[in-house]
């Protein structure tokens, strides 16, 4: 079985603190993905990950950050956090394809509050 | 620009059967996703469909229109367990997903 971690489940910060979301996948799969999740909006790719060291910006990357040392490792990072940073962060994993058919493997997310 | 519709939410008693729409405007179409998350959890993969027509796993079915640019989710013989939210997604020229709002679909007794 596929298995994504993801470092906390629930996170409160102040406004201007710099987060460290973390997630990690047990697969060997070359793709990654961070999403913020909100309701009515769906799911929102922030950033996505197809190697090591290599990132690509998704819909709102804006204020956003990441890290991929390692292939089964993928950081979000949010510089200054805001309050309109507050949502769940759902990371994602899949194996890299050309068909668009590659299932996404998610984590629990973690739901940041952002006082 | 891309996008998918779908209902927000659909009500449903147990026992019964939902269908769950989708219509998607892409530049490029390579298949139609279907995953399910319940409250609180992460969404799980459901179904895949590159090809027209209905794909059946179990209780549910998929159903997919290119012609129409429309798909949708079919739950057979609803279980309470089934009260999750239900997302369709298309992959965009890069096959990364683009994703519906989500439809919520609550099973009464």
């Amino acid at each position: 079985d596929v298995k994504v971690t993801q470092s906390s489940r629930y996170l409160v910060k102040r406004t201007g603190e710099k987060v460290f979301l973390e997630c990690v996948q047990d697969m060997d799969h070359e793709n990654m993905f961070w999403y913020r999740q909100d309701p009515g909006l769906g799911l929102r790719l922030i950033y996505f990950s197809y190697d090591v060291k290599m990132k690509e910006k998704g819909d709102i990357p804006e204020g956003y950050s990441v890290s991929r040392e390692k292939k089964e490792r993928f950081s979000l990072i949010l510089e200054s956090a805001s309050t309109n940073q507050t949502s769940m962060y759902l990371c994602a994993s899949s194996l890299i394809g050309t068909s668009g058919q590659e299932t996404q493997y998610f984590g629990p997310g973690t739901r940041l509050l952002v006082l | 620009g891309q996008s998918l519709e779908q209902p927000s939410e659909v009500t449903a008693v147990e026992g019964a059967i939902v269908q769950i729409n989708c219509t998607y405007q892409t530049s490029g179409f390579y298949g139609l996703s279907w995953y399910q998350q319940h409250d609180g959890g992460a969404p799980t993969f459901l179904s895949y469909n590159a090809l027209d027509g209905l794909e059946e796993t179990g209780r549910f079915s998929s159903f997919l229109s290119r012609s129409d640019s429309y798909g949708y989710l079919l739950l057979q013989e609803l279980q309470m367990k089934d009260s999750a939210s239900y997302f369709c997604a298309v992959p965009d020229s890069n096959y990364q997903l683009i994703w519906g709002a989500g439809t919520k679909l609550i099973i009464k007794p």
